[in-house]
């Protein structure tokens, strides 16, 4: 099945900032999405990351917060924007290939401070 | 939104089965049932699916009742490593919505 890479693993950073998490995979895969998972709490689908084309959004996040690119068909980015404590969680990315299932990256752990 | 109930959480001694069950009662004839688990901290590592029979591999065993309604993971021989939430999820391999899964711990 396919790895991937996410990075980085960890950050702290200051309210009102954003940072870019990126996700690579070692093979072209089908679909590629991002997941949340705030403490002690079960994963969360953020979005459907479509390759040049916008990214699909479930209910409750929106892309001027959680702005997501995927340029080809082995890479994307979560973008979490002007960040307060309450976004403090693990955001995980995930890639399907069609016959092998999903598979998930190791999350990044980001702290707001 | 998730489809599934499991219990919240599970104990089982080391080297006996846990049997992890999980109710589906709304799967659709088109959707598989997939079990993760997520050790902590890591990120959640694929087990075994199936869509109507029973499955095995080195992991684990997935049994799916006839109606399709439920089903139960086995872990044969369970090892401390074993300790982790588990989540069965139903789908058809496109977005994956996560329950609250099923805490396991394997007791010395």
């Amino acid at each position: 099945s396919a790895v991937i890479s996410q990075k980085p693993s960890r950050d702290i950073c200051q309210r009102g900032t954003s940072l870019t998490i990126q996700c690579q995979v070692d093979s072209q895969v089908t679909m590629m999405f991002w997941y949340r998972q705030q403490p002690g709490q079960s994963l969360t689908l953020i979005a459907t990351a479509n390759q040049g084309s916008e990214a699909t959004y479930e209910s409750g996040f929106v892309i001027d917060k959680f702005p997501i690119s995927r340029p080809n068909l082995t890479f994307s980015t979560l973008t979490v924007s002007n960040m307060s404590p309450e976004d403090s969680s693990i955001y995980l990315c995930s890639a399907v290939t069609l016959g092998e299932g999903y598979t998930f990256g190791s999350g990044t752990r980001l702290t707001v401070v | 939104d998730a489809k599934t109930t499991q219990p919240p959480s599970m104990d089982c001694a080391e080297g006996r089965a846990a049997n992890l069950p999980c109710n589906h009662s709304t799967i659709s004839g088109n959707e598989y049932v997939y079990w993760y688990r997520q050790i902590h901290s890591q990120g959640p590592q694929y087990i075994i699916h199936g869509l109507k029979n029973n499955e095995t591999n080195e992991m684990a065993s997935l049994i799916i009742t006839e109606d399709r309604k439920s089903s139960t993971l086995i872990l044969p021989h369970a090892t401390l490593r074993d300790t982790a939430v588990y989540y069965c999820i139903v789908g058809t391999g496109n977005q994956f919505y996560f329950g609250t899964g099923t805490s396991l711990t394997v007791i010395p």
